[in-house]
């Protein structure tokens, strides 16, 4: 079936550094492809999306491209904040199918000051 | 405006009781669907309603059941609870029944233990 795997965390990293989470996915359709953010206490926050093969999804200095020959949509961040701390969740859905999002297990990162 | 509320935030029950989350969408959203979400994993699909119509179920028992109401807010229904069905329950909500070209905004969750 369809599924999503995501790098396992914590990662932690010192605030300014490179960050990377690596998401690969498995899809019968032609799935569009999400990254979710949730901070503490809180619920699911959207932070891109890429609806097509090399679309590259970008928000707040997070980017993700949509790549179809290696099924991937890694999670990139040139210099991470400690206000990023949080877990990051890769997701897809696919159209014509009972509209779910199929998410990964999430990975939490921690930035350190 | 108000983004999706979930009431109630926390929620502590026995095993063999039932429990009624309740959900409202985005003013002028059609479409609700709730997910669970185990300590330490992602969400998982539950139901999709649209136009008070189920259009999705995840693979959860009979227990669990879901209805829409005529002004879009929604109901996820937990019977014969057991301590696995303990984790937070997630609502969602989407202008139409097509993630793919909406966003789907999800509310702060109810956290429900069961004991």
């Amino acid at each position: 079936g369809d599924s999503v795997t995501q790098m396992e965390g914590p990662v932690t990293l010192s605030e300014e550094a490179f960050l990377t989470i690596n998401c690969t996915y498995t899809a019968t359709g032609y799935p569009s492809l999400f990254w979710y953010v949730q901070y503490p206490g809180e619920g699911l926050q959207l932070l891109l999306k890429a609806t097509k093969a090399d679309d590259k999804g970008s928000n707040k200095g997070f980017e993700a491209t949509y790549r179809k020959e290696t099924t991937s949509f890694h999670l990139e961040k040139g210099s991470v904040q400690v206000s990023d701390s949080a877990v990051y969740f890769c997701a897809l859905s696919i159209l014509n199918r009972d509209d779910k999002i199929i998410f990964g297990k999430g990975t939490r990162l921690h930035i350190l000051p | 405006d108000a983004g999706v509320t979930q009431s109630p935030t926390h929620l502590i029950k026995t095993r063999g009781q039932h429990v009624t989350l309740r959900c409202s969408p985005i003013s002028g959203h059609k479409s609700v669907s709730w997910y669970q979400q185990v300590l330490g994993q992602g969400p998982q699909f539950i139901f999709q309603y649209y136009e008070k119509e189920e259009r999705g179920r995840g693979n959860f028992p009979d227990r669990f059941s879901a209805r829409q109401f005529p002004n879009y807010s929604s109901e996820l229904n937990v019977n014969a609870l057991l301590l696995g069905d303990s984790a937070l329950y997630l609502c969602a909500s989407s202008s139409n029944d097509r993630v793919r070209n909406t966003e789907a905004f999800f509310g702060q969750g109810t956290r429900l233990t069961v004991v």
